[in-house]
């Protein structure tokens, strides 16, 4: 049980597009979904929080407009990374939260984007 | 304001030895869970094992343990009989209830056969 899929695992885009990440609870419903960056070798570094059917919270430095969060579903969140950039390559993770366990987030296998 | 650090990049140690991963985190508040995250290479977040900041007994699962020192906010990981697959890069994070996860920088683990 618990578990996150992300789609697609890998994209590769030219600058100037936009790409969106699809994160989903496959069985269970997820009242909050975090989306995370993580650049080689480092730690997973938090870009925003989204409660289903509510804006999303970023983290400061996060640029809202860029990186647009929607959570429409109790099941489905998505990350869209609009005008990409060659310095927007890195590994985006998703994660998600149930009621039933405030504390606990289960993670996504990750999307690798490479803009080129 | 919460923080965790590990102060430890990169270990290696040869197989079947016990390894101890350190950290420490630093809150004000009750209500905090602490957790051990491994990524291997695939770079799936996987749960090793979590300690809810309240109890005093540390967490234990299977060749895991927790060495958790509340008064020195001390929170490490030890891995008995290490093996292969334990080669990973592994997170110490915490989090309050309801509320987002802080990770460390993590320590990179090498078991050598």
């Amino acid at each position: 049980g618990a578990v996150v899929s992300q789609h697609p695992s890998w994209v590769i885009c030219k600058s100037g597009t936009s790409v969106k990440i699809e994160c989903r609870s496959l069985d269970f419903q997820a009242t909050t979904m975090f989306w995370y960056r993580q650049f080689p070798k480092q730690s997973l570094m938090l870009m925003a929080t989204s409660n289903e059917g509510s804006k999303a919270t970023y983290e400061q430095g996060v640029e809202k407009d860029k990186f647009l969060i929607n959570h429409a579903s109790l099941t489905l969140s998505t990350l869209t990374v609009t005008s990409a950039h060659p310095e927007d390559s890195s590994f985006y993770i998703c994660s998600a939260r149930t009621l039933q366990d405030l504390y606990e987030q289960y993670f996504g296998p990750g999307t690798r984007l490479t803009v080129t | 304001a919460q923080t965790v650090t590990q102060s430890q990049p990169e270990m290696s140690v040869q197989e079947a030895e016990t390894v101890t991963l350190s950290c420490t985190y630093d809150t004000s508040e009750s209500n905090y869970y602490l957790f051990w995250y491994k990524q291997p290479p695939s770079r799936q977040m996987i749960l090793v094992i979590r300690q809810e900041a309240y109890k005093q007994q540390n967490a234990t699962e299977n060749r895991f343990s927790v060495n958790f020192q509340k008064a020195a906010k001390s929170f490490s990981l030890k891995i008995s009989d290490s093996q292969l697959g334990d080669t990973a890069m592994y997170f110490c994070a915490g989090g309050h209830r309801d509320d987002k996860i802080i990770f460390g920088k993590g320590t990179r683990l090498h078991i050598l056969p």
